[in-house]
This record gives structure tokens, C-alpha cells and sequence, in this order.
């Protein structure tokens, strides 16, 4: 089982909006990753959690938010969006070892748009 | 600064035959690469990796070729079938703290009947 499953997969929010996207494994990976993707770009890495415990942050706006509540789930918490926000969000795991890489596994996306 | 490049935007190959596609990196740290499929709308789906210690790893139709001092690599699919046309990603990892991946910009490939 390699799934990794996001909620909600379209959402659609106003600037002044407060919403939260959802992610959650069960594959006991230990590292958890946003990215972003607009249309016809790369994804661009926004946070990564390894061991609940934020180790990268891609000096990203501070209206997105992230939270890692346990092991599983991550979430990002969006607050006073702008248009140009609107993209693919993706969810990503992958096994956190030291020093090691692995591969990380994506979910299917939250498709956002700002109004 | 794009330290992953794919400088094919697309590619059309023929049902059967095998298609290639190329990724080159500029980060000498990089030392682990992915490839990945992505249809549109959805996440990017994991097909190969291959660490920088070797040159070479297989996995059914999909083969990746590294060269390091080229800091060039490939992705072959052979034979190449209609459900392989996709975006495909090539993406470099590197440990800060964290793994991080680098992705290039994508190669859209379609493959005629």
C-alpha cells in the first residue's frame, strides 16, 4: 500500500477565508511534505516534516500554515489567501532515515482556487 | 536557478518502440534521482530511482541510466505503450536536514497507435 490520501480534492475560498487541507498515510513513513504546483510547472517545495517536527520550511508565506498532529496526518492550515495562490497542492511521504534518501510517494492533490 | 533541467518539452514516439527521456542537474550533491508520471490533475505517481552509486537500474519496461560526470540521466521505456503517454518528472534528492526534491520542469510524452 503505498496511498496517500488527501481531503478535500477541490476547494474553492475567499481571501478572507480560513480553510485546512488534510493528508494522512499509514505506510509509517515518518517524513511528510507540501509542494505546490502551478499549471505547467514543476512542484515546488513549501514544508517538509520528519518525526512531527518541521525541518524545512521554503521560506513560504506565513498565510499557509502547516501542522503535523501525529505520525499520519498532516495538514496545512490556509488564512488571507490571494489569487495567485490558486494551485495543485500535493501531499508527499516518504520513510525518513538518516542520511539516506527514499522515495516519496504523492497524493492525488487538492485542487485550490481564491476568489 | 534550476539545478533540474528537462529540455524537451514533449516527445512523440511510436506504440512499440522505446522512448527516451533525458534530465540533466547542475547540484553535484544531488545524490539520488526519481522519476515520476503524472496525468493531469493528479499527484505524481513513483516509476524509478536510482542512487548515485550506480549507473543503471531496471525495473520491468522502465530503465534509468545515470551518468555523474555528465550529471545527466535517462528514462527508457520499452515498448513504449499508449497508457505511457503522461507528464514525466525527473527529480533530484538531497539531504538538508530533511530529503529534499528538485523537480525539472516535465517532458509531456504521447505515444501514437
Amino acid at each position: 500500500d503505498t496511498e496517500v490520501t488527501q481531503t478535500p480534492k477541490h476547494l474553492v475560498m475567499g481571501m478572507t477565508n480560513k480553510k485546512s487541507l488534510k493528508c494522512e498515510q499509514h505506510m509509517g513513513h515518518r517524513a511528510m511534505y507540501w509542494y505546490k504546483q502551478k499549471a505547467k510547472k514543476p512542484p515546488e517545495l513549501m514544508f517538509v516534516y520528519s518525526y512531527e517536527k518541521l525541518s524545512i520550511n521554503e521560506s513560504v508565506p506565513s498565510r499557509f500554515s502547516p501542522e503535523c498532529p501525529n505520525s499520519s496526518l498532516l495538514n496545512l492550515h490556509l488564512h488571507a489567501l490571494q489569487p495567485e495562490d490558486s494551485a495543485l497542492y500535493l501531499c508527499a511521504s516518504s520513510q525518513s532515515r538518516v542520511r539516506m534518501n527514499t522515495e516519496a510517494f504523492f497524493g492525488q492533490g487538492t485542487r485550490l482556487t481564491v476568489v | 536557478d534550476q539545478q533540474v533541467k528537462q529540455n524537451s518539452p514533449s516527445l512523440s514516439v511510436q506504440e512499440g518502440r522505446i522512448s527516451i527521456l533525458n534530465c540533466d542537474y547542475t547540484n553535484s550533491m544531488f545524490d539520488y534521482f526519481l522519476w515520476y508520471k503524472k496525468y493531469p490533475a493528479e499527484g505524481p505517481t513513483f516509476l524509478i530511482s536510482i542512487s548515485s552509486i550506480k549507473d543503471k537500474n531496471e525495473d520491468g519496461r522502465f530503465t534509468v541510466f545515470l551518468n555523474k560526470s555528465a550529471k545527466h540521466l535517462s528514462l527508457h521505456i520499452v515498448p513504449s505503450q499508449p497508457g505511457d503517454s503522461a507528464v514525466y518528472f525527473c527529480a533530484a534528492s538531497i539531504i538538508q536536514g530533511a530529503q529534499k526534491l528538485v523537480f525539472g520542469q516535465g517532458t509531456r510524452l504521447t505515444i501514437n497507435p
